[in-house]
């Protein structure tokens, strides 16, 4: 069966520490995987895409095909990256990007 | 418009009522998506247009939700004899990019 799992419903770190948000997938086939971010009283927003391999707000996340995961990590969290992060993974439709299957997020509170 | 707009953004209805949810998507994209969210949980997937027809349907739990996109670019989700289970927030996605949903509320 096709799934998302994080691991972590909250996650609480000091502000300057790092941060690993877990994610791990279960598909068979290649994916494509996604970390989206909802702020408060915000949208869901795209955060990165595994094959677009870039950092943004300084947050990075490898694919690991063989552990079956996309963590997300920051070396350093800032007050503003508190947030609800979810994990996604895309099915393929022949080619075209299907839908989305999320795991249930992981609230991340980052403390002054 | 430069987003993904739904509307309305809250929807207060009593059970056994019938609602009707809009999309209105990025312009020029044709692949549109609805989810839904209940508390607690991430998007679960609804149904996903390629254009004006239904590529896929098997998200929908039964036959009392259904959608269209008569035109290719607006889409409305539907649902019929609306129950206490139904409450959730309705997400329409146009590709990869979210509108900000729709609360539905069944009382």
């Amino acid at each position: 069966a096709q799934r998302v799992t994080q691991p972590e419903k909250l996650l609480s770190v000091f502000k300057g520490a790092p941060v690993e948000l877990k994610c791990n997938y279960s598909y068979s086939g290649s994916p494509e995987l996604f970390w989206y971010v909802q702020y408060s009283r915000q949208r869901l927003q795209l955060l990165l895409r595994h094959i677009s391999r870039e950092s943004i707000k300084g947050f990075t996340a490898d694919l690991n095909k063989g552990e079956t995961s996309f963590h997300l990590k920051k070396p350093f969290a800032q007050e503003e990256d508190s947030a609800m992060y979810y994990c996604a993974l895309s099915r393929n439709y022949g080619g075209s990007q299907g839908n989305l299957i999320f795991g249930k997020g992981t609230k991340l509170s980052v403390k002054p | 418009g430069a987003g993904v707009s739904q509307t309305p953004s809250n929807k207060v209805t009593e059970k056994g009522k019938y609602v009707e949810l809009r999309c209105d998507p990025i312009s020029g994209h044709t692949a549109l998506y609805w989810y839904r969210q209940s508390l607690g949980q991430g998007p679960e997937f609804l149904i996903y247009f390629q254009g004006t027809g239904a590529a896929d349907d098997s998200g929908l739990p039964n036959d009392r939700f259904f959608a269209v996109r008569p035109e290719g670019s607006v889409s409305t989700l539907k649902i019929q004899r609306t129950e206490r289970g139904d409450s959730a927030v309705y997400l329409c996605a146009s590709r990869l990019f979210f509108g900000s949903g729709t609360q539905l509320s069944v009382l």
